[in-house]
């Protein structure tokens, strides 16, 4: 069981637009903590693609983009390609813990 | 270009000490803008924290394992290692360490460079 709760799978056709929801708590998300996002494709090292909520990082296009509200974030992902199938994860800080935690990832097909 | 590369076995037994090497390039172990954490990932479960290790050598461990593991570094070398005691199935998983990410001078709670990870299983 994850402290973040994220969807196991989303799907979107290329060019459609998919959301990715990640569920936290008053003791993180909810507590003002930062969420950031990573994508993983497969078997490549995860990389950073939100972070602080809503920034990209440098190279990241702006077809990502994402959202925060109460306990809640989102990740959204426009005009869908090919390459952007892959596992994302969300994390953000747990003040009870006093540690990072992440979601259990969601796996983006693209159909 | 930061790069980071895990090292280790791929199979200890039970009760043993695991040792991985993390190796960095791109950037030095002695840079006060540097931490670098370990975060792993059991098969169909989560990523867990493990810890961070910064220029200085401070070292804040996730309390749950802070029993089982210490960090050390070899700036000369750029290498930071993880050693975990007492290993068990449950460590079954992959270790990644990775670069806590700089905003503005200052060490945040995200990580902007990865390892690809390591898979170490735990049987005897």
């Amino acid at each position: 069981q994850s402290v973040l709760t994220q969807p196991p799978s989303v799907s979107g056709a290329p060019g459609q637009r998919v959301t990715i929801s990640c569920t936290g708590s008053s003791s993180n998300i909810g507590a003002g903590s930062d969420v950031h996002w990573y994508q993983r494709l497969p078997g490549t090292a995860p990389k950073l693609v939100i972070y602080d909520n809503y920034n990209r990082p440098s190279g990241v296009p702006d077809r990502f983009s994402a959202s925060k509200s109460g306990t809640s974030a989102s990740l959204a992902i426009t005009g869908l390609q090919a390459e952007d199938e892959a596992e994302y994860f969300c994390q953000s800080l747990d003040i009870t813990l006093s540690h990072v935690v992440f979601g259990g990832g969601t796996r983006l097909t693209v159909l | 270009q930061v790069t980071l590369k895990e090292s280790g076995p791929a199979l200890v037994k039970p009760s043993e000490t695991l040792t991985l090497t993390c190796t960095v390039s791109g950037l030095s172990l002695s840079d006060s803008r540097v931490a670098v954490s370990w975060i792993r990932q059991p098969p169909g479960k989560a990523l867990e924290w493990l810890g961070n290790i910064f220029s200085n050598g401070e070292k804040i461990y996730n309390v749950s394992l802070s029993s089982r593991l210490t960090f050390s570094k070899d700036t000369s070398n750029s290498q930071v290692v993880l050693t975990m005691t007492n290993m068990d199935p449950a460590d079954t998983g992959t270790y990644y360490c990775a670069r806590v990410g700089v905003v503005r001078g200052i060490l945040m709670d995200f990580f902007d460079s990865w390892g690809q990870g390591t898979l170490v299983a735990v049987s005897s």
